[in-house]
């Protein structure tokens, strides 16, 4: 099993709908968890970050966190134009370093 | 904007000849990475500092040297380039202040390309 999974493939989603991302990983004691976005030929950009189970919300963005089902997810709402980018899944793994996955591209239909 | 910069961001050289690609931070981070992005791999680790003049390897290190002799800049050196190589660079950084905090701000990248 790969350490950090994003298995869907391309999401394309019309404008003002939610848009849903998952990422599985595969070590049990992971702690800390991140999303980036990154738009094409770009840096990847930090847009959330949880540590805790449960929900954590910025804005149009929420973060959920299930440590017992090893998964992360993203949710979008109200999405824009401006949101269609590649989203990358990050868990920490020892000495401050980050396992990313392949990263799932959104694109938001008007 | 984390200030952080990496130069040169676009670079053409040929398979062979050494490589460095600078990065530079403008606050006191204490940890930097070098990853490299390409389809179908996402972002690896090739090398990250824990302080000054201490590194050590991620996962595609092999090829590849890195050197930090001061808190700003972390160098990244292909001894001598392949094609295989070719990719784009992103440096991060991540514990401002010497913090316990974990999230990476990325550089704006290198492409590199080795003909």
């Amino acid at each position: 099993q790969k350490e950090v999974e994003q298995n869907s493939g391309p999401l394309s989603v019309p404008e003002g709908a939610i848009a849903s991302l998952n990422c599985t990983y595969s070590d049990r004691g992971s702690q800390s968890f991140f999303w980036y976005r990154q738009y094409s030929g770009k840096s990847p950009e930090l847009i959330m970050f949880i540590y805790s189970n449960g929900d954590k919300e910025d804005g149009r963005f929420t973060a959920q966190l299930n440590k017992a089902s090893q998964y992360v997810s993203l949710l979008i709402r109200d999405s824009q134009p401006s949101d269609s980018a590649t989203y990358l899944c990050a868990v920490m793994r020892g000495n401050n370093r980050l396992a990313f996955g392949k990263g799932n591209q959104v694109v938001v239909i008007p | 904007d984390a200030g952080i910069t990496q130069s040169p961001r676009h670079k053409v050289t040929e398979t062979g000849t050494p490589v460095t690609l600078r990065c530079h931070q403008t606050e006191n981070h204490r940890y930097m990475y070098w990853y490299r992005q390409d389809p179908g791999h996402g972002l690896r680790l090739i090398h990250y500092s824990y302080g000054v003049k201490d590194t050590d390897k991620g996962e595609v290190s092999d090829g590849y040297s890195v050197s930090r002799s001061k808190t700003e800049d972390f160098l990244l050196t292909l001894e001598s380039a392949t094609s295989s190589q070719t990719s784009v660079y992103f440096c991060a950084i991540s514990g401002l202040d010497g913090a316990t905090s974990y999230e990476q701000y990325f550089g704006p990248g290198t492409r590199l390309t080795v003909t």
